[in-house]
């Protein structure tokens, strides 16, 4: 089954305590991204990755890294975590066909706490 | 102004109803656009490609006006099931980079 894979689902955990959440892909996509959706703002772009090795900046870079250095996989990492990164996290991927309407895929999103 | 914007609703409508609900986005140079839908905070699944000439799935029907840089999703005889937020996708740009920007959603309601 195509699908997106995100762990963990939820997760709480204390300010500055690293971790990474993960993001899988089995389609062969070239794009991923991350996004965080927050009440009221909608889904904002974090990062995203056009391919192996190639990375930019989304609209709320702040506090977050990412690497891509296998296709299929695309973590997304909290080094010093905060409280106003308490967020409901997705992970979705597309390919090169999107801007050809095939449409962008979405993991089951992570739910996480800072305290 | 925002790159996408929507009507966060709610929509309040009766089981039967038709109702629709409108997208604007800024930049014209936007090729690639979807409706999706959202429930409870899961993760949004697709409800539509929307396409140049329009297009219809059962009770769904997508329109695109670029002259006026919008979209629409009409809904036909709503039925209880149909309640959730619908989200509008646009990509940014004519550039291939898999950037994608989302309206805030608009949220119906929809009551027996």
């Amino acid at each position: 089954e195509a699908q997106v894979t995100q762990n963990p689902r939820y997760l709480i955990t204390v300010t500055g305590k690293k971790l990474t959440v993960t993001c899988s892909q089995n389609m062969n996509h070239e794009y991923m991204s991350w996004y965080r959706q927050d009440p009221g703002l909608g889904l904002r772009q974090i990062y995203y990755s056009m391919n192996v090795e190639a990375t930019d900046k989304g609209d709320v870079p702040e506090g977050y890294k990412v690497s891509r250095k296998e296709k299929r996989n695309f973590p997304l990492i909290l080094e010093s975590p905060s409280p106003n990164q308490t967020s409901l996290y997705f992970c979705a991927s597309s390919s090169l066909l999107l801007l050809a309407g095939v449409p962008p895929v979405f993991g089951p999103g992570t739910r996480l706490t800072v305290l | 102004r925002k790159e996408v914007e929507q009507d966060p609703g709610p929509f309040n409508v009766p089981e039967g109803a038709t109702v629709a609900f409108n997208c604007t986005y800024s930049n014209s140079a936007s090729q690639s656009f979807f409706w999706y839908r959202q429930d409870c905070r899961k993760e949004p699944k697709l409800l539509m490609s929307v396409y140049s000439s329009g297009n219809e799935d059962g009770r769904f029907t997508a329109q695109l006006n670029r002259a006026s840089q919008y979209i629409s999703l009409l809904i036909r005889d709503s039925k209880l099931s149909d309640s959730a937020t619908y989200l509008c996708v646009v990509n940014r740009g004519s550039s291939n980079t898999g950037k994608l920007i989302f309206g805030q959603g608009t949220t119906l309601q929809v009551k027996p």
